[in-house]
């Protein structure tokens, strides 16, 4: 089945710092989403992205199907953006399969 | 809206016992998932509801049952919980439009088998 890669595993940040977090995936996809688990343990939906590139305030992705990866740029981080970001994928062959990566845990100090 | 909702939030079984984990969505979604999250880990997807009267297997269906109940509801079972089934377990909805598809997801049960 398709592999999902997230990296770096870790990052902390000083409040202020952009950031970049990376998915790669092993397989054409059909539906990418970006996703924030918030400290207290609760997934809100960040970006619907299988291509192209969104941007929501201080948050952007970009997906480049064609070469398998998704990057997801913070800007200007606030304490409020810790904790655990996950990319999800579904295959063209796996429609509503998603698979997630094991994701991101994001840290940033005041 | 309540979006999803999930019940219980905590739960602690002995191992051989059984029990179900209620998902209810208010937001007329079509399809709908349970996943698992083990310590340190990603979502995994266990069964999933592409529409009502539908149901199919994920990653990890072994060990689970699960009923779409009705478009709201989507239940899931453990018929003879395990200590590996030990986890959050994630109840989420969506719906597939021409500009994508958003999952929502609950706030999670967190189960302890001993």
């Amino acid at each position: 089945g398709i592999q999902v890669e997230q990296s770096p595993p870790d990052l902390i940040l000083q409040e202020g710092a952009n950031s970049t977090l990376r998915c790669n995936f092993s397989d054409s996809v059909n539906n990418l989403q970006w996703f924030h688990q918030n400290p207290w343990g609760q997934l809100i939906n960040l970006f619907y992205i299988p291509s192209g590139t969104k941007q929501n305030g201080r948050l952007s992705a970009t997906t480049v199907a064609t070469e398998r990866y998704s990057l997801l740029y913070i800007s200007s981080s606030q304490t409020t953006d810790s904790g655990v970001y996950f990319c999800a994928v579904s295959s063209t062959s796996g429609t509503y399969k998603y698979i997630f990566g094991t994701g991101t845990r994001l840290k940033v100090l005041a | 809206n309540a979006g999803v909702t999930q019940t219980p939030k905590f739960q602690v079984l002995k191992t051989g016992q059984s029990m179900t984990l209620q998902c209810a969505q208010d937001m007329n979604h079509n399809s709908m998932y349970w996943y698992r999250q083990d310590p340190g880990m990603g979502l995994r997807l266990i069964y999933y509801s592409a529409s009502e009267g539908t149901t199919d297997k994920g990653e990890v269906p072994n060990g689970y049952n699960v009923s779409r109940l009705n478009k709201r509801e989507f239940s899931l079972r453990l018929e003879s919980a395990a200590p590996s089934q030990t986890s959050v377990y994630f109840c989420a909805s969506s719906e597939r439009r021409l500009t994508g598809e958003t999952q929502y997801f609950g706030p999670g049960t967190r189960l302890l088998v001993l």
